[in-house]
């Protein structure tokens, strides 16, 4: 069965310092891995995915996740944080197993002050 | 294209009544689904669609209906609403038929409250 869990629920950063956000995700199959981006009373945007092609997978916005086989990880990272980052990020794992479904993780909300 | 609409964007009920929550998507996607998004939870699958005529249990499914009679349409029929329903509830597409490489296309979200 696939998992996933984002380690952290909250993370405050200054504007113009680096974020990360970290994922953790189990899974029986070759995954797919995904992070979206959902700013306050919005739908949700797809920021990147890694589905098993190259490791380090770049998104919009200057965000870029790096997947670890070993690690099972996925985390999320941006150089520098920027006001309009301010939103909550989802960790998403699909993979073959039981048909099509795809599991969320919990969210992180990220806080960036000026 | 007008992407993934929803309708309505808030809708409060009382606990019994029952009600349709439409989504409707415009890009010819095969794959439909709908999901709902609780506090702390992230978002959870309630049913899908791999196409006109075929839909399938998600993860909470009790007390939801779907049918699927055209591509563009997915509608979510609450039965007997109740206060564990309130929610947020997403409608979602992407254009392969269950592939999970695929991207999802996000509606902007229903409000629900049940009192």
């Amino acid at each position: 069965a696939q998992s996933v869990t984002q380690l952290d629920s909250h993370v405050s950063v200054s504007e113009g310092t680096p974020v990360l956000l970290r994922c953790n995700y189990s899974s029986s199959y070759s995954p797919s891995l995904f992070w979206y981006v959902q700013h306050p009373n919005k739908g949700l945007q797809l920021l990147l995915k890694y589905t098993s092609a190259a490791t380090l997978v770049k998104g919009i916005n200057g965000f870029e996740a790096e997947f670890k086989k070993s690690e099972t990880s996925f985390h999320l990272t941006k150089p520098s944080a920027h006001m309009s980052d301010a939103a909550e990020y989802f960790c998403v794992v699909s993979d073959q197993s039981g048909g099509f479904k795809t599991i969320f993780g919990a969210g992180t909300r990220l806080f960036v002050k000026a | 294209n007008a992407g993934v609409t929803q309708t309505p964007k808030f809708q409060v009920l009382k606990t019994g009544q029952s009600m349709t929550l439409q989504c409707a998507q415009d890009m010819n996607h095969e794959y439909m689904s709908w999901y709902r998004q609780d506090p702390g939870m992230g978002l959870r699958l309630i049913h899908y669609s791999v196409g006109a005529g075929i839909t399938d249990q998600g993860e909470v499914p009790n007390g939801y209906n779907v049918s699927r009679s055209t591509t563009e349409d997915f509608p979510l029929r609450l039965l007997s609403a109740a206060p564990s329903q309130t929610s947020v509830y997403f409608c979602a597409s992407s254009y392969g038929s269950g592939m999970n490489t695929d991207t999802q296309y996000f509606g902007p979200g229903t409000r629900l409250t049940v009192l």
